[in-house]
């Protein structure tokens, strides 16, 4: 079946370094993948997306490339800032399945500190 | 557009009682999910609706149930509450056929 294998944190990062987020997945079909940022108290915010094998999703300085190759979709950002901080969460929806079920990996927390 | 809206924010309850939860999804978004969020499981999937049918359920107990209304909007119900009920429950909207979910603010509830 389909899942979302996900880097497991807490994460803690000073401001301005470099973050990486691990993120796999297994899907019997084509899937589009997405990454969602929750802050605290809140919902789940989309963050980014890509549909298909090699495509770039990026938004407010994060990125991810969808791998087919490699099964991944690993979140970057090359300065983080305070007000990154939050829980992000990897997931994937699979059109071969009947209706439009999300998969969410665990969520990886991060705390950028000053 | 107005975003998914979910009513109410917070709800306390008594073991055994039974809570029903709304949601608005975004005008124009035929489907909506409904999502159980715990610190200790995650973002667990309880069921989908789509057109005022369920398209897709997860697993859990069929305390759990919910219906969609001919203008979308969706509630689900929880009877016979139990402690490990307490959670943050998460609604979101989609068009339906594939695409992002948008997501509601969630209702936190607790059961005492």
């Amino acid at each position: 079946g389909d899942s979302v294998t996900q880097m497991e944190g807490p994460v803690t990062l000073s401001e301005e370094a470099f973050l990486t987020i691990n993120c796999t997945y297994t899907a019997t079909g084509y899937p589009s993948l997405f990454w969602y940022v929750q802050y605290p108290g809140e919902g789940l915010q989309l963050l980014l997306k890509a549909t298909k094998a090699d495509d770039k999703g990026s938004n407010k300085g994060f990125e991810a490339t969808y791998r087919k190759e490699t099964t991944s979709f690993h979140l970057e950002k090359g300065s983080v800032q305070v007000s990154d901080s939050a829980v992000y969460f990897c997931a994937l929806s699979d059109p071969s399945n009947t209706g439009n079920q999300f998969y969410f990996g665990t969520g990886t927390s991060l705390t950028v500190i000053p | 557009k107005a975003g998914v809206t979910q009513t109410p924010r917070y709800l306390i309850k008594t073991r055994g009682q039974q809570v029903t939860l709304s949601c608005s999804p975004i005008s124009g978004h035929r489907s909506v999910s409904w999502y159980q969020q715990t610190p200790g499981q995650g973002l667990q999937f309880l069921f989908e609706y789509f057109s005022e049918t369920q398209r897709n359920k997860g697993n859990f107990p069929g305390r759990f149930s919910g219906r969609q209304f001919s203008n979308s909007r969706s509630e689900m119900n929880v009877s016979t509450l139990e402690l490990g009920d307490s959670a943050l429950y998460l609604c979101a909207s989609s068009s339906g056929t594939s695409g992002e979910q948008y997501f509601g603010p969630g209702t936190r509830l607790t059961v005492t």
